[in-house]
């Protein structure tokens, strides 16, 4: 059975931390994604990897960072928290060719910053 | 004007009724049209595609795509209050599975 993992369902951080948050995928996926979700505004995608040490800006890039050193492992890091980065994010991962119309998602980090 | 445009709902549904969810688009590049569903406290999963334009078949759901007007619709029959989600149109211009473009979500209630 596929799967994506994320670290943390639940995460609560204080303006100014630096958060990280990880995910993991299973299924030998050349694609990671990183989105946000908020009411209203749906998916928004904030980086992409297409293969270990690479990385590709989305829509909504300013104020987080990415790495990729192993191919099964995603992190998204926001270097310094702030408020307007409450929300939920979703990790995603996608091998295109021979199926590209699915990007399997991680159950989601819900992230309040105070 | 949004790239991708979904009416945000709450639709609300007594069961058995059909369900008509809707997206419209701009980029007329889209090829690749899907549908994810999204429990509440869960990420979305892939429910249904289609490549171009046309029909798809699969059970109780019928996704249709209509590149002329740029206008996607997923219907499902007989609904049932199990499939009480969120529903997100996706597209993609391309086989990659990268450029992903996601509308908002019609969340949708069917009421026992």
């Amino acid at each position: 059975d596929v799967k994506v993992t994320q670290s943390s369902r639940y995460l609560v951080k204080r303006t100014g931390e630096k958060v990280f948050l990880e995910c993991v995928q299973d299924m030998d996926h050349e694609n990671m994604f990183w989105y946000r979700q908020d009411p209203g505004l749906g998916l928004r995608l904030i980086y992409f990897s297409y293969d270990v040490k690479m990385k590709e800006k989305g829509d909504i890039p300013e104020g987080y960072s990415v790495s990729r050193e192993k191919k099964e492992r995603f992190s998204l890091i926001l270097e310094s928290a702030s408020t307007n980065q409450t929300s939920m994010y979703l990790c995603a991962s996608s091998t295109g060719t021979p199926n590209p119309y699915e990007q399997y998602f991680g159950p989601g980090t819900r992230l309040t910053v105070t | 004007q949004k790239e991708v445009e979904q009416d945000p709902g709450p639709l609300s549904v007594p069961e058995g009724a059909i369900v008509s969810l809707n997206c419209t688009y701009s980029n007329s590049a889209f090829q690749y049209f899907m549908w994810y569903r999204q429990y509440s406290r869960k990420g979305p999963e892939l429910l249904m595609y289609t490549y171009s334009s046309g029909n798809k078949e699969d059970g109780r759901f019928t996704a249709q795509v209509d590149k002329s007007s740029k206008y996607i619709s997923l219907f499902i029959r007989d609904s049932q209050p199990s499939d009480s989600a969120t529903y997100l149109c996706a597209m993609s211009p391309d086989n990659y599975g990268q450029n992903f473009v996601f509308g908002p979500g019609t969340r949708l209630s069917v009421l026992p």
